[in-house]
């Protein structure tokens, strides 16, 4: 079974710009989360979709947002990006999000510069 | 609201020496508690996970933890530590099933392991 795919690896854009960051679940898995991970910040959870709903969602402004399809692939959008965006940015998906083990994909690095 | 504490940002340990990773948690019910390892470039990997039951967890890899609620802390260990065990290791605390995929993370702790 193939693991949780993230592209791209690597990105890099400029002040102002936006991104969009692609998840492909495990197949059968119908819970996708993001976090994002920095030196200083650590890692910190963003939102969850579960059969294309946001269940549950973080602490960040409203630039950041995400979408998922009826395949349970998602993507996440950065809008008006800003240099404390830069980040490993890591999508984890699971069956039903109630509690399993979480599985990582191995993340999108974006620097914005 | 919940919060996780690893006081250790770095240890080094022998090859072959016990190891035992620190871990305190803040949270007003009985939580879901797990500790995940990533290798550099790499995403997460769960080594075990606490929900309820037997306190001591067996994990994958040789670890395992224990869960002590008095002193609220989940504290990884490993008998005999490997060369591959060289990672950065993080604690987390989910809010409880449908939170559970909502983690709060501690700020990790990295194992060097020595020859």
């Amino acid at each position: 079974k193939a693991g949780v795919t993230q592209t791209p690896r690597y990105l890099i854009k400029t002040r102002g710009q936006q991104v969009t960051l692609s998840c492909s679940p495990i197949s059968g898995h119908r819970s996708v989360s993001w976090y994002q991970q920095t030196p200083g910040q650590g890692l910190q959870f963003l939102f969850e979709y579960f059969s294309e709903t946001q269940r549950n969602k973080g602490n960040f402004p409203g630039r950041f947002s995400g979408r998922q399809f009826s395949n349970s692939r998602s993507e996440m959008n950065v809008s008006t990006l800003e240099l404390g965006d830069s980040a490993l940015y890591l999508c984890a998906s699971s069956p039903t999000g109630a509690g399993e083990k979480l599985f990582f994909g191995s993340g999108t690095q974006l620097s914005v510069l | 609201a919940q919060s996780v504490t690893q006081p250790d940002i770095h240890i080094t340990v022998s090859e072959g020496a016990s190891l035992e990773l620190r871990c305190n948690y803040s949270y007003g019910a009985t939580p879901y508690l797990f500790w995940y390892v990533q290798s550099p470039g790499q995403g997460l990997q769960l080594l075990l996970k606490y929900f309820s039951g037997d306190t001591l967890v067996q994990g994958i890899k040789g670890f395992e933890a224990e869960f002590k609620r008095s002193q609220s802390s989940f504290n990884l260990r490993k008998p005999s530590v490997h060369w591959s065990d060289a990672a950065e290791y993080f604690c987390a605390v989910g809010a409880g099933q449908t939170g559970a995929n909502n983690l709060f993370f501690g700020t990790g702790t990295r194992l060097t392991v020595i020859p």
